[in-house]
């Protein structure tokens, strides 16, 4: 079955612990990419990535990294958490912009 | 960049009523849009699409959009809606040359008995 997985689904960790979400596909997908939900805010992209090894920033980078060793997996890292990235976080994978893009189920993090 | 609007937050509709959600994005130039739907505690997946050809795009679910380039809109619609439908729904846009798909803020659909 085609699918994005992600994991964890529910995180909660404490302001400063790094902690990593990881993300695989299994589609072969070049294109993936991170998103993070907030009410009133809809998606906003924090990093994309092209291909093994070619990433960038999105719209809402700050406090985020990634890495694309492998091109079925995109973990989302995050050095030392705050509590203004307690979000809803997606991650998404296709074979380019226009063409759909496939979505985990998400990962719910809270900081505090 | 693009922005994507969607005036409405949300839309309250009775069972087996028309429907109609509204897209409006910002650049003229050539442009993909897509239609998610996200149901509650999952991910988002597409409903419908356009890239080109007919403004009139079907997608799954019996919903289908049209492409207005004049007003630069993508609405979405159902001529009856189920229980079922309740969901959030998002309209996205990339163009050519960007390397991001910008969504809107989503329309919570809730569809009443």
């Amino acid at each position: 079955e085609a699918q994005v997985t992600q994991n964890p689904r529910y995180l909660i960790t404490v302001t400063g612990k790094k902690l990593t979400v990881t993300c695989s596909q299994n589609m072969n997908h070049e294109y993936m990419s991170w998103y993070r939900q907030d009410p009133g805010l809809g998606l906003r992209q924090i990093y994309y990535s092209m291909n093994v090894e070619v990433t960038d920033k999105g719209d809402v980078p700050e406090g985020y990294k990634v890495s694309r060793k492998e091109k079925r997996n995109f973990p989302l890292i995050l050095e030392s958490p705050s509590p203004n990235q307690t979000s809803l976080y997606f991650c998404a994978s296709s074979w380019g912009l226009n063409t759909e893009a496939f979505f985990g189920q998400g990962t719910r993090l809270t900081v505090v | 960049a693009q922005s994507v609007t969607q005036l409405d937050s949300q839309v309250p509709v009775f069972e087996e009523a028309p429907v109609e959600l509204r897209c409006n994005y910002s650049s003229s130039v050539s442009v993909y849009l897509f239609w998610y739907v996200q149901y509650p505690n999952q991910g988002l997946q597409l409903l419908l699409k356009y890239l080109s050809g007919s403004t009139l795009v079907k997608g799954i679910n019996g919903f289908e959009a049209e492409f207005n380039k004049s007003q630069t809109s993508f609405h979405l619609r159902k001529p009856s809606v189920h229980i079922s439908d309740t969901a959030e729904y998002f309209c996205a846009v990339s163009d050519n040359g960007a390397n991001n798909l910008f969504f809107g803020t989503g329309t919570r659909l809730t569809v009443i008995p």
